[in-house]
């Protein structure tokens, strides 16, 4: 089984649409919940940062993660054709040394 | 803020080759990790670098060596290439918990 996992899609979307971006994981020890947003050959960028339980918002995003269910989510409101991109999860502990596990990552299409 | 910066951006090489990838984190962060993101894959974690030391790798052979120097910048070896290294690099500096990633070096073994 995978540390984390994460559909990969791809998820396509009209604009104005609120989009839902979900990962599941099986070390009960992440306390490190990310997500990075990448675009076709760049490297990721760190859109949100959250640690432990409960919900971060910034924006048109915004984070939750389940702790109990091992279950993080990004939600993307208002989406537009700019958000079109490859979206990365990822989480790390201090039990894993501050190695980042990351998933797949989910492709993104808003359609104008 | 420079951010993370990485060199170079594209490289080919041939099978067997030795290549030497390089990278400087953001100011402020001193711990230097490398992954390798094949296509349509999430990156997978080669190795961290904190005080010019190798403090954790992932499932990586030894021919994945790395370098920090005393500025904290890094550089990531891989000798004796394979068709199966061609991929997006990719170097992160971080604080304790928060990760930032360079631009990648796309490297092709042909």
């Amino acid at each position: 089984q995978k540390e984390v996992e994460q559909d990969p899609g791809p998820l396509s979307v009209p604009e104005g649409a609120i989009v839902s971006l979900n990962c599941t994981y099986s070390n009960s020890a992440f306390q490190y919940f990310m997500w990075y947003r990448q675009y076709s050959r760049k490297g990721p960028e760190l859109l949100m940062y959250t640690y432990s339980s409960g919900n971060k918002e910034d924006g048109r995003f915004t984070a939750q993660v389940d702790k109990s269910s091992k279950y993080i989510s990004l939600f993307i409101r208002d989406s537009q054709p700019s958000d079109s991109a490859t979206y990365l999860c990822a989480m790390s502990s201090a039990n894993t040394g501050n190695q980042f596990y990351f998933g797949t990552g989910t492709s993104l299409t808003v359609i104008p | 803020d420079a951010g993370v910066t990485q060199s170079p951006t594209h490289l080919i090489k041939t099978r067997g080759q030795q290549v030497t990838l390089r990278c400087s984190p953001k100011s402020g962060h001193d711990t230097v990790s490398w992954y390798q993101q094949a296509l349509g894959q999430g990156p997978q974690f080669i190795f961290q670098y904190y005080e010019e030391e190798e403090r954790q790798r992932g499932n990586f052979p030894d021919r994945f060596s790395g370098h920090q120097f005393p500025n904290y910048s890094s550089e990531l070896n891989v000798n004796a290439l394979l068709l199966g290294d061609s991929a997006l690099y990719l170097c992160a500096s971080s604080t304790r918990y928060e990760q930032y990633f360079g631009p990648g070096t796309r490297l092709t073994v042909t």
